[in-house]
């Protein structure tokens, strides 16, 4: 099951800009790097952010990432048709000794 | 090229007996950490066991003492063996290269289907 918690979904109009939140505790995101994904249906997750604030060589910077204390977020501006799609934060919980992944947030952009 | 394929995927039955095969090009599993991670099907992601360089594995308590994580560093190949398998073992299982604080290359998932 989910150990951080982000909305179930968001919204926005071509070019607006999009938060999504991922709340945790100190075990995990409060004590580790945050990533985030994308996953198109069908398809394998892609790394968005990593170490919190930094993007893999191709994604845009559009795309921008943010962790204080506990809790993390993931910003989408100029948001475009394709951006709809399932977005997952996760990070390495110390006390479970595992990853853990964020309940997902289904983005449609309106 | 860097890339992971996972096999081994089909249906069994409710108490039955599954292995996933991840194989890895491009790079050294017994070198790196991996992991599983699974999505049941209309679910989010959820990380299933990992297996570090140095032998170290750690399991989601959903499958403590069930699944088992080896490798084998000759073929180059993860592996899950999955026993007493349960109806909400149903998921889409992915292999991945495990960075430590990131997941870095994902398979395509192997579908595994628990029902009699």
């Amino acid at each position: 099951q989910s150990v951080l918690t982000q909305p179930p979904s968001a919204s926005g109009t071509p070019g607006q800009r999009v938060t999504i939140s991922c709340s945790g505790s100190g075990s995990n995101i409060g004590s580790s790097y945050v990533y985030w994904y994308r996953q198109l249906p069908g398809t394998a997750p892609k790394l968005l952010i990593y170490r919190n604030n930094q993007r893999p060589s191709g994604v845009p910077d559009r795309f921008s990432g943010s962790k204080s204390g506990t809790s993390a977020s993931l910003a989408i501006s100029g948001l475009r048709s394709e951006d709809e799609a399932d977005y997952y934060c996760g990070a390495w919980d110390a006390g479970l000794s595992g990853h853990v992944f964020g309940t997902g947030t289904k983005v449609t952009v309106l | 090229e860097v890339q992971v394929t996972e096999t081994g995927g089909g249906v069994v039955q409710p108490g039955g007996s599954l292995r996933l095969t991840c194989g890895a090009s491009g790079f050294s599993v017994s070198s790196n950490y991996m992991s599983w991670v699974r999505q049941a099907p209309g679910k989010g992601l959820e990380w299933v066991s990992i297996i570090h360089s140095v032998g170290r594995t750690f399991y989601a308590e959903s499958v403590k003492g069930r699944f088992t994580i080896s490798r084998d560093s000759a073929k180059n190949q993860l592996y899950l063996q999955m026993n007493d398998l349960r109806a909400d073992d149903t998921a889409v299982y992915y292999c991945a290269r495990d960075l430590g604080d990131f997941f870095d290359q994902w398979g395509h998932g192997a579908l595994v289907t628990v029902s009699s």
